[in-house]
């Protein structure tokens, strides 16, 4: 069956401007979750849903960063006056139910200019 | 919260050769640990797993094996194959499975 898909695979936005990554999950998985990588790095956990609520979302780096999932399925992460520090790869992954494996998305590649 | 150590950054064997990647963590409370293969540009994948209850874990090629006690975890990558030729991350993590902690990765490469 299909995958985690991510839009757009890649992101080119100036400083100070808002900008919203969109997640698509497998299909009946009630587990979504946020993760940022950057060059050489390990993805670093951002935020957790289970069903529509945000169950953890300890890893946001600060209030510029928001992300909501009004109906238990897509996700949209929203990052408010970018900073060229958030240029990073945002990986998107889903699982079952919360405890389950989690399948990792392709990312989208934000860069701020 | 949990940390996560991994060794070493890079990895270069000869076709054939075994490969092993070592992973150290923090809380004794983390219970399941995945490992992802990441290609250039790609998705990370799970290529195996092992939880808490398991000491080793094989799956053809590839095996993880856990000691508890120590806090580190390995994964082996036997009769290695250029297609092995990849970025590799482990993680951790506790409670639920909700939060994974990754490792900084390796890059293994594997030479013909």
């Amino acid at each position: 069956g299909a995958g985690v898909s991510q839009t757009p695979s890649n992101k080119v936005t100036e400083k100070g401007k808002y900008v919203e990554l969109r997640c698509d999950p497998i299909s009946g998985h009630t587990a979504l979750y946020w993760y940022r990588q950057s060059l050489g790095q390990g993805p670093e956990f951002l935020i957790y849903f289970q069903g529509t609520g945000a169950a953890d979302d300890s890893g946001l780096p600060n209030d510029r960063f928001f992300a909501v999932r009004p109906e238990g399925s897509v996700s949209t992460l929203k990052i408010q006056r970018t900073e060229r520090g958030d240029s990073a790869v945002y990986l998107c992954a889903s699982s079952l139910t919360s405890g389950e494996t989690q399948y990792f998305g392709p990312g989208t590649r934000l860069l701020v200019l | 919260g949990e940390n996560v150590e991994q060794h070493p950054s890079t990895l270069s064997v000869q076709e054939g050769d075994s490969a092993v990647i070592k992973c150290t963590y923090s809380d004794s409370a983390s219970n399941y640990f995945p490992w992802y293969k990441q290609e250039l540009g790609k998705r990370p994948q799970l290529i195996i797993d092992i939880r808490s209850n398991v000491g080793e874990k094989k799956d053809q090629r590839i095996a993880v094996t856990l000691n508890k006690t120590a806090k580190h975890f390995s994964l082996h990558i036997t009769e290695t194959q250029p297609e092995d030729s990849a970025v590799y991350f482990c993680a951790a993590t506790p409670y639920n499975f909700n939060k994974f902690y990754f490792g900084s990765g390796t890059k293994l490469n594997v030479k013909p």
